[in-house]
């Protein structure tokens, strides 16, 4: 199972709204609505953003937004801030049929200029 | 307070194997799967594998097949997971998760070194 494809970097201004991309296959992201949404600091664990998709858990803010097309998801933040500068990493559903039950993105690095 | 607390940092030789615990703290320990998540560092996030700590059932990357136990002890609501036949790849941080598709809850990680 090979490891979800998303953009190494990506830059925005405060206040702008940028989209991570997150490209799997049709037996991954395509099939199942099962994608999630990490943001990681540097010597911090991982904290869910979005699930199912779409799904914020409580305490995340609206400004995170999720959505899928077809094989690719992605994550939308909007007025982008500061702190949102981090590693942000999709996770999707793989299916029981594989040994790989869930894959992860290759991560990508916001960077707020 | 709702946590999962890991074990410390450990140093192998190659080839050796690793017990990493992961104890659960402020929830029914049985109601939710434990994930094990890995990440070397400087890379990204690596799924290992998965277990219902209810039923003793797992399921293990396939890459990591045949090298990987994943156990629990419900009387003290820990997981652990076991690598053996380390190697310097094996080099990483080590999370346990709790849940399925949205790991809402992780640990802090144990920091796994392999080196001569």
């Amino acid at each position: 199972q090979s490891a979800l494809t998303q953009p190494a970097s990506v830059s925005g201004s405060p206040g702008q709204s940028i989209t991570i991309s997150c490209t799997g296959t049709s037996s991954d992201v395509g099939s199942y609505n099962l994608v999630s949404w990490y943001q990681q600091y540097p010597g911090k664990a991982p904290k869910l953003l979005i699930s199912e998709g779409t799904k914020r858990p409580s305490g995340v803010s609206a400004r995170f937004s999720g959505s899928k097309s077809g094989n690719t998801a992605s994550l939308t933040i909007s007025g982008l801030q500061a702190e949102d500068e981090a590693d942000y990493y999709c996770c999707s559903y793989a299916g029981s049929s594989t040994f790989d039950l869930y894959v992860f993105g290759t991560g990508t690095k916001v960077t707020v200029l | 307070q709702v946590q999962l607390v890991q074990s410390g940092a450990e140093v192998k030789k190659p080839g050796a194997s690793v017990k990493v615990s992961c104890k659960a703290s402020g929830y029914t320990f049985t109601n939710n799967d434990i994930n094990w998540v890995r990440q070397a560092t400087g890379q990204g996030l690596e799924w290992m594998g998965w277990m219902n700590p209810n039923s003793g059932n797992t399921g293990y990357a396939q890459k990591f097949q045949g090298r990987v136990t994943m156990t629990r002890n419900t009387s003290i609501s820990t997981a652990y997971m076991e690598l053996g036949s380390l190697g310097s790849e094996d080099t990483a941080l080590y999370y346990c998760a709790r849940g399925g598709w949205e790991l809402l809850l992780w640990g802090q990680g144990t920091l796994v070194t392999v080196s001569s």
